[in-house]
């Protein structure tokens, strides 16, 4: 079964502390990996997509890795702006577009 | 592009009444995705659409649920008879092949 898990579930970070989200995958074969950012009361709003082992791509503080396993979100240098829940979803292959996402990792960060 | 545009924002109903989520899609777009999003089991799929034509409903709880497309741009999403238990955010998303939007989501409480 195509499941997807990410760590932590919550971190607590101080502004300018860098850290890196994990998330996990099993699945039957990978079409892409998806990172969302969710704020309270709206909804997930894109990041990134990954398609192949070994490809990064970056965004202001935000720079998402993959691998054949898992996918990091690192977090370089946050601000409280950046505390949000982090959302992971792969599309896997054989079905048409639907995406299977992780329960979610809920960032804070204080400043 | 207005983004993906859902309606009511927040519904509050008795239980055992009728209750109808409507979804506006990005013009363009071709596949349209329902999600259920709670605490406990995070963001679930419930129904997809492409070209207008359900794909896949298996995530569709039971029949008390159905969704419709009428056209290129609009779906509904009905609970007839609801239940307390389908208290819950629902997203719309649509997809085109530069990846998925979602929208701000209807926050449905039963009562």
């Amino acid at each position: 079964e195509d499941q997807v898990t990410q760590s932590p579930e919550a971190l607590r970070l101080q502004e300018g502390e860098s850290s890196s989200l994990n998330c996990s995958y099993t699945v039957s074969g990978l079409r892409g990996l998806f990172w969302y950012r969710q704020d309270p009361g709206k909804g997930p709003e894109f990041l990134f997509t990954l398609y192949s082992a070994g490809e990064e791509k970056e965004k202001e503080r935000l720079k998402a890795t993959l691998t054949k396993k898992e996918s990091f979100l690192h977090i370089t240098a946050p601000k409280p702006e950046d505390s949000a829940t982090y959302l992971c979803a792969v599309r896997c292959s054989g079905n048409t577009g639907k995406l299977i996402f992780g329960q979610g990792t809920t960032l804070q960060v204080k400043p | 592009d207005a983004g993906v545009i859902q309606s009511p924002r927040h519904e509050v109903t008795e239980m055992g009444q009728e209750v109808t989520l409507r979804c506006k899609l990005i013009s363009g777009h071709n596949s349209l995705f329902w999600y259920r999003q709670t605490m406990m089991r995070g963001l679930e799929l419930l129904i997809y659409f492409n070209n207008n034509v359900p794909i896949d409903d298996s995530g569709m709880p039971e029949d008390r649920f159905s969704a419709k497309m009428p056209n290129a741009s609009f779906s509904t999403l009905k609970i007839q008879p609801s239940e307390p238990r389908d208290s819950a955010v629902y997203f719309c998303a649509s997809k085109n092949s530069e990846g998925y939007t979602f929208g701000s989501g209807t926050r449905l409480t039963v009562v």
